[in-house]
């Protein structure tokens, strides 16, 4: 069964523009998360979607936004960005059924830089 | 709200001696646990899980980790280090009650191992 995965892999991008990250779960996999790592705050969460719905949201600005399709590819859109944004942006995908546990598998993440 | 501690942003190590990364969690109610390893340029691998079953859990490449509610920690050792061991470690909780898959990870801790 193929992993999550993401692209691009990697991505240069300069201060104000936009940027879209995507996402594909595993295969039957209807949630989708993403976290933001940087150096200085570590992994946080940004968003959780569920079959097209976000469940979760973290403390992150408005210009992080995000969707999820109907075969649960999920995208995340960052606008206006930052030199503070520069980071590894990583998906996990997991059943989402509710209630017990569901093991998130990670996808490899996107690297964006802003210069 | 939940928040996880890691003593110890690096620690060092021989081959062959026992790795020993410590967490502690802040939580009203024992949450789901969970210890991944990044390896450079990839993104999180599961090594175990505790959910409210045996409190000493075993995981993948000889880790293992033990529940200790009385000092809300879940540290993760191994007996010997090998240089494959060498990757970033991060424990993460997330509530047992939580809705969806949010997860909220310590600060990290970077093994190096040493010949």
């Amino acid at each position: 069964k193929a992993g999550v995965t993401q692209t691009p892999r990697y991505l240069i991008k300069t201060r104000g523009q936009q940027v879209t990250l995507s996402c594909s779960p595993i295969s039957g996999h209807r949630s989708v998360s993403w976290y933001q790592q940087t150096p200085g705050q570590g992994l946080q969460f940004l968003f959780e979607y569920f079959s097209e719905t976000q469940r979760n949201k973290g403390n992150f600005p408005g210009r992080f936004s995000g969707r999820q399709f109907s075969n649960s590819r999920s995208e995340m859109n960052v606008s206006t960005l930052e030199l503070g944004d520069s980071a590894l942006y990583l998906c996990a995908s997991s059943l989402g059924t509710s209630g017990g546990f569901n093991e998130q598998f990670f996808g490899p993440g996107t690297r964006l830089t802003v210069l | 709200a939940q928040s996880v501690t890691q003593l110890g942003s690096h620690v060092s190590v021989s081959e062959g001696a026992l790795v020993l990364l410590r967490c502690n969690y802040s939580s009203s109610v024992p949450p789901y646990l969970f210890w991944y390893v990044q390896y450079p340029n990839q993104g999180l691998q599961l090594l175990l899980k505790y959910t409210s079953a045996a409190t000493l859990v075993k995981g993948i490449n000889g880790f293992e980790a033990e529940f200790k509610k009385s000092e809300t920690s879940f540290h993760l050792t191994k007996p010997s280090a090998h240089m494959s061991d060498a990757a970033e470690y991060f424990c993460a909780v997330r509530g047992i009650k939580a809705a969806g898959n949010k997860l909220t990870f310590g600060g990290g801790t970077r093994v190096l191992v040493k010949p």
